[in-house]
């Protein structure tokens, strides 16, 4: 079964800093990896995908096979990054969620 | 184009009641996903729905059950309420049901047992 672990509840960083969101997965198969974003007051909505292996909104996220991994990174945080982020993966026909860090950008 | 509409926003019901809640998927989207999203579990996927047949399960008990219109509008119904199904039921559409497609989130619906 797949599985997906965000050890991190909580997140808070200042502004200017660098910040990384971890994720873990466990799956047998070959795995597709996501970032979902949840800012206060809004719909859960992509932030961005492995396969794209782009950066949107200055996070990147580089997927680890070997340490079965897809932390999301990005070198300066800004105070609009503050939400909650989701890793997720798709396997088995689902879409499978980790349990969320809440991020906030401290001023 | 209009996003993923979920109604009612928000139901209390109680327990041994059935509900229905309905999403309305983004025109020309054809998959439809239900979630269950809680404090203590988080997501959770309850099932998938592709041209009106139900295409995956999550794991959960048969009281949870669903299905898709024709107009790839889907509702989900949970009989015998108990208290531990209280919990934001979020509906996702996609385009396709292929790898990598991206999930379109509804609002959600909020629904409280007493």
């Amino acid at each position: 079964a797949q599985r997906v672990t965000q050890p991190e509840k909580l997140l808070s960083v200042f502004k200017g800093a660098p910040v990384e969101l971890k994720c873990n997965y466990s799956y047998s198969g070959s795995p597709e990896l996501f970032w979902y974003v949840q800012y206060s007051r809004q719909r859960l909505q992509l932030l961005l995908r492995h396969i794209s292996r782009e950066s949107i909104k200055g996070f990147t996220a580089d997927l680890n096979k070997g340490e079965t991994s897809f932390h999301l990174k990005k070198p300066f945080a800004q105070e609009e990054d503050s939400a909650m982020y989701y890793c997720a993966l798709w396997g088995a026909q689902k879409l499978v969620f980790g349990q969320g860090t809440r991020l906030t950008i401290n001023p | 184009k209009a996003g993923v509409t979920q109604t009612p926003r928000y139901l209390i019901k109680t327990r041994g009641q059935q509900v229905t809640l309905s999403c309305s998927p983004i025109s020309g989207h054809r998959s439809v996903s239900w979630y269950q999203q809680t404090p203590g579990q988080g997501l959770q996927f309850l099932f998938e729905y592709f041209s009106e047949t139900q295409r995956n399960k999550g794991n959960f008990p048969g009281r949870f059950s669903g299905r898709q219109f024709s107009n790839s509008r889907s509702e989900m119904n949970v009989s015998t309420l108990e208290l531990g199904d209280s919990a934001l039921y979020l509906c996702a559409s996609s385009l396709l049901r292929e790898r990598g497609n991206e999930q379109f989130f509804g609002p959600g619906t909020r629904l409280t047992v007493l």
